[in-house]
């Protein structure tokens, strides 16, 4: 048990980029989700996924964000046309079925 | 729909003096109900959970939570604090859904600080 990786750790970009950052879950977990968590606030849901399939989806993922886990195992959030309010701390989580969710240790994004 | 509440923002204690963190949750049936633990620049660790059976739920770290079904809290103990406990706390909610998502609300998290 390696746990849930996430890279990068930090990513720095221009206002309008498009980032991607991508999420290794615990190798026997068959759930994945996404949160999104600024400062002073806990982690909100953004997605989940139950192996390859997208069960879920927050209202807070607008239709610039995007996340895909096509073959069941890591998982890729894409944000398109990055705004200000994106900067944020992007958390992957992973669980076997209903068992509570092991984090990894997030993605930073900055916006410049 | 559900929700977590957190009493205080920060929680300012000694070392080896008791550590009380307060939630407080609404939800329309009993829930599941957490504890994370979030120390700088890192990801959220499982401290405890309360799902079903013994309402004093005991965890790592020295922990504890006892749920009061006629208080809707979950309040978080550690009779001794420790200089390592100083953290960001989160307590959070999930709904008893069969076969659901099972997707946690979060509180807006408490700071433990520690003195020496």
């Amino acid at each position: 048990d390696t746990g849930v990786s996430q890279d990068p750790r930090h990513k720095i970009t221009k206002r309008g980029q498009n980032v991607t950052f991508r999420c290794d879950p615990i190798s026997e977990h068959n759930r994945l989700y996404w949160y999104r968590q600024t400062l002073g606030q806990g982690p909100e849901f953004l997605t989940y996924f139950q192996n390859e399939a997208q069960l879920e989806k927050s209202r807070l993922l607008s239709d610039r964000f995007s996340a895909e886990r096509p073959k069941g195992s890591f998982s890729t959030l894409e944000i398109q046309r990055t705004e200000q309010g994106d900067s944020a701390m992007y958390l992957c989580a992973s669980s076997l079925d209903l068992q509570p969710q092991h984090f990894g240790d997030g993605t930073r994004l900055s916006i410049l | 729909a559900q929700s977590v509440t957190q009493l205080g923002s920060h929680v300012s204690v000694s070392e080896g003096a008791l550590v009380l963190l307060r939630c407080n949750y609404s939800s329309s049936v009993p829930p599941y109900l957490f504890w994370y633990v979030q120390y700088p620049n890192q990801g959220l660790q499982l401290l405890l959970k309360y799902t079903t059976g013994a309402t004093l739920v005991k965890g790592i770290n020295g922990f504890e939570a006892e749920f009061k079904k006629s208080e809707t809290s979950f309040h978080l103990t550690k009779p001794s604090a420790h200089m390592s406990d100083a953290a960001e706390y989160f307590c959070a909610v999930s709904p008893r859904r069969g076969g659901g998502s099972y997707i946690p609300t979060f509180g807006r998290g408490t700071s433990l600080i520690v003195h020496p």
